[in-house]
């Protein structure tokens, strides 16, 4: 059985351009994360959606940021503008219950 | 401001020793509690839990304690082994949100052989 997939698994842009992750979460996860892994904050919780709608993104640190959730098997993050401050491991994560899933992470390094 | 706490950025034990890696929150809301393991390019993977409903749930090696007065919970590994280096993320959550887990920075694991 597939775990949670993210793409791209890293990321090099320039600050100003646009960047998007992406994510499939395991089939049957009725929840899906998003997380930003930095060495000053560790793990923090961007945003998450039960049943493709977004239920709580108190964590999105400023309007660059954005996410989606089209359907039960997609979502993306995007950054718009980048800033070299976003550079941090992005982690999508699933979950049906209270277990959640981490996918392996995307990347990203803003210069 | 962080809701869970993890103070010890890192640990070194001998193999076959006990590892104790600690865990602090500040939400006495908080009623459900995840470790997490994450080696270096790979996504943080579930080791063990426990509820507010116990103070001590074991598998296997993994041992977990839950302190509620203290706010306090613990991971203990015994043996340690050098396949347990890696880092450790404990993470919490309350009942109105059960879903919503607060993690904290990790701490650093490194059995030496």
């Amino acid at each position: 059985d597939a775990g949670v997939i993210q793409s791209p698994r890293h990321e090099v842009t320039e600050m100003g351009q646009e960047v998007t992750l992406r994510c499939k979460p395991i089939s049957g996860h009725d929840y899906l994360f998003w997380y930003r892994q930095t060495m000053m904050r560790g793990l923090e919780l961007l945003i998450y959606f039960n049943n493709n709608v977004p239920i709580d993104d108190s964590g999105m640190p400023e309007d660059r940021f954005s996410a989606k959730m089209p359907n039960a098997s997609f979502s993306t993050l995007k950054i718009q503008p980048s800033e070299p401050r976003d550079s941090a491991v992005y982690f999508c994560a699933s979950s049906r219950k209270s277990t959640i899933y981490f996918g392996e992470g995307s990347w990203l390094t803003v210069v | 401001d962080q809701q869970v706490k993890q103070n010890s950025p890192s640990l070194s034990v001998q193999e076959g020793r006990i590892s104790i890696l600690n865990c602090d929150y500040t939400n006495s809301m908080f009623d459900y509690f995840l470790w997490y393991k994450k080696y270096p390019a790979e996504g943080p993977t579930f080791l063990i839990s426990i509820s507010s409903i116990k103070d001590k749930n074991e598998d296997g090696r993994f041992t977990v304690f839950l302190n509620k007065s203290a706010k306090h919970l613990s991971l203990h590994i015994v043996p340690s082994q050098p396949g347990d280096s890696a880092v450790y993320f404990c993470a919490a959550s309350a009942p109105d949100n059960f879903n919503k887990f607060y993690f904290g920075s990790g701490t650093k694991l490194n059995v030496k052989p």
